[in-house]
C-alpha cells in the first residue's frame, strides 16, 4: 500500500491566488512527521515546511501553510497568494518513528506539477 | 557556505561500466541518503547511512553500494547488475536529533546509460 498518495498530477493557479495540493498518509506509527518539499526544474529539493504528528496547531511558514487533519491522515499544503516562481513540482514527504533506529529516512509521494498562470 | 556538493551533474555510463557519484557535505550531519528519482515515480531510497561506517539498505538498493568512510563523505556506485541506472540521483543529510529536522539535499546528479 502507498504511504502517501498525492493524487494530482497536476495543478494550474492564477497568480495571486491560493491553491491547495493534496497528500494522504498511512502510517500505523503513533510519532511521525511529514514535510513538504518543492522541486524546480533545475532538480534540487527544497524544504518548505514540516508538521509533527503529536503538533496541535497547523504549521505555517510564510505564505505556505499545512492544513494537517490528523484523523483523515491528510496533510495539505496551502499556498497563498501564488507567484510565477511557485511553478514547480512539489512532494510530500513522511518520517515515521522517533529519532533512534532510523535516521531521518524519508518516503515520498509521486508529486504534483503546479504551474502559475499570468 | 554550508551544504551538499553532488558531482558530476550530469553523467554517462556505457552499459556493463560501474560509475561513482560523488557526495560531500559540510553541515556536519550524522546521517546521508541516497534517492533515486523517476518521472512520475516521485523519490526512492537506495542507501541511507547514520554514522560512520554503518549503512542500511533501502528499499531499491540492488544494483547499487555504498561507503561511507567518512562523516562528510557517502558515495554510490552504481554497478553492471543495476538493470536500469538511467535516473536521477539525489543525496541527503540531516541530524540525528530533534523532531523537525529536514533532510537537506544536493543539486543531484543525472546518470544516462548509453
Amino acid at each position: 500500500a502507498q504511504k502517501i498518495t498525492q493524487t494530482q498530477p497536476g495543478m494550474f493557479v492564477q497568480e495571486k491566488e491560493a491553491v491547495t495540493l493534496d497528500c494522504t498518509y498511512d502510517t500505523s506509527d503513533p510519532s511521525y512527521g511529514l514535510f513538504w518539499y518543492k522541486q524546480p526544474s533545475s532538480g534540487e529539493m527544497i524544504f518548505l515546511i514540516y508538521q509533527g504528528s503529536y503538533d496541535q496547531q497547523n504549521a505555517t511558514e510564510g505564505r505556505y501553510s499545512l492544513n494537517f487533519q490528523k484523523a483523515r491522515k491528510s496533510a495539505n499544503l496551502v499556498i497563498s497568494a501564488s507567484q510565477l516562481g511557485d511553478s514547480a513540482m512539489y512532494f510530500c514527504a513522511m518520517r515515521e518513528g522517533g529519532m533512534t533506529g532510523g535516521g531521518n529516512k524519508l518516503t515520498f509521494g509521486t508529486g504534483t506539477q503546479l504551474k502559475v498562470e499570468l | 557556505d554550508g551544504g551538499i556538493t553532488q558531482s558530476p551533474k550530469y553523467l554517462f555510463r556505457k552499459e556493463g561500466q560501474n560509475v561513482t557519484l560523488s557526495c560531500e557535505q559540510n553541515l556536519n550531519h550524522d546521517a546521508m541518503y541516497w534517492y533515486r528519482q523517476d518521472p512520475g515515480q516521485g523519490l526512492r531510497l537506495i542507501y541511507y547511512s547514520q554514522i560512520v561506517n554503518d549503512f542500511q539498505k533501502g528499499d531499491i538498493a540492488e544494483g547499487y553500494s555504498v561507503s561511507r568512510e567518512k562523516k562528510e563523505s557517502f558515495p554510490l556506485t552504481v554497478t553492471s547488475a543495476q538493470k536500469n541506472p538511467t535516473a536521477f540521483y539525489l543525496c541527503a543529510s540531516s541530524i540525528q536529533t530533534g523532531s523537525n529536522t529536514e533532510a537537506f539535499f544536493g543539486q543531484g546528479t543525472r546518470l544516462t546509460v548509453v
